[in-house]
């Protein structure tokens, strides 16, 4: 079946501005969470979404930072005033509520 | 100190060789253990993963768990060229929970 898609894939923006990334996890599972990988880095939690509400936002950096799931399936992760140390790959997982996640392909943003 | 430690390496060995990949860990109360490969600017995949203690076989690759010590580790018998990627360690605490994961350490399988 189809796994985790992530929209877009690549992202160029300019310091400042506002971005929104997007998930769509596989169908069913309840579970969302979004990473950040940094170059030469393991990913870094940011949020985990069970159903519609925000679980655990504990890794989300500071209030520039947001996500929603408003319908319990797709989620947007949305940045605000961006600066170059925004600039990462932002992951997408789902899961089913077990102990396994799954992955999208990310979205590489690159703030200038 | 990190949660999770991982030699970054990078890791070169010849095609056919058996590969061994470990990451160090310092909160006891981690449960459930994850490897993932990436390759380069793609998402992570899911190789294995294990509870607790002990060995898990899926055809070439082996996890090792070792809790008493802290350890994990990720056998590749008969490498491929094909394994040539990145492979991350992640663990967590409940299900649910999120995951913490190590640097990565990049292989490469000279053919």
């Amino acid at each position: 079946g189809a796994g985790v898609s992530q929209t877009p894939s690549n992202k160029v923006t300019e310091k400042g501005k506002y971005v929104e990334l997007r998930c769509d996890p596989i169908s069913g599972h309840t579970a969302l969470y979004w990473y950040r990988q940094s170059l030469g880095q393991g990913p870094e939690f940011l949020i985990y979404f069970q159903g519609t509400g925000a679980a655990d936002d504990s890794g989300l950096p500071n209030d520039r930072f947001f996500a929603v799931r408003p319908e319990g399936s797709v989620s947007t992760l949305k940045i605000q005033r961006t600066e170059r140390g925004d600039s990462a790959m932002y992951l997408c997982a789902s899961s089913s509520g077990g102990y396994t996640q799954y992955f999208g392909p990310g979205t590489r943003l690159t703030v200038l | 100190q990190k949660e999770v430690e991982q030699d970054p390496g990078p890791l070169s060995v010849p095609e056919g060789a058996i590969v061994s990949l470990n990451c160090t860990y310092s909160n006891s109360a981690f449960q459930y253990f994850m490897w993932y490969r990436q390759y380069s600017r793609k998402g992570p995949e899911l190789l294995m993963y294990t509870y607790s203690s002990g060995n898990k076989e899926d055809g070439r690759f082996t996890a090792q768990v070792d809790k008493s010590s802290k350890y994990i580790s990720l056998f590749i018998r008969d490498s491929q060229p094909s394994d040539s990627a990145t492979y991350l360690c992640a663990m967590s605490l409940f299900t649910g929970n999120q995951f913490y994961f190590g640097t990565g350490t990049s292989l490469t399988v000279i053919p």
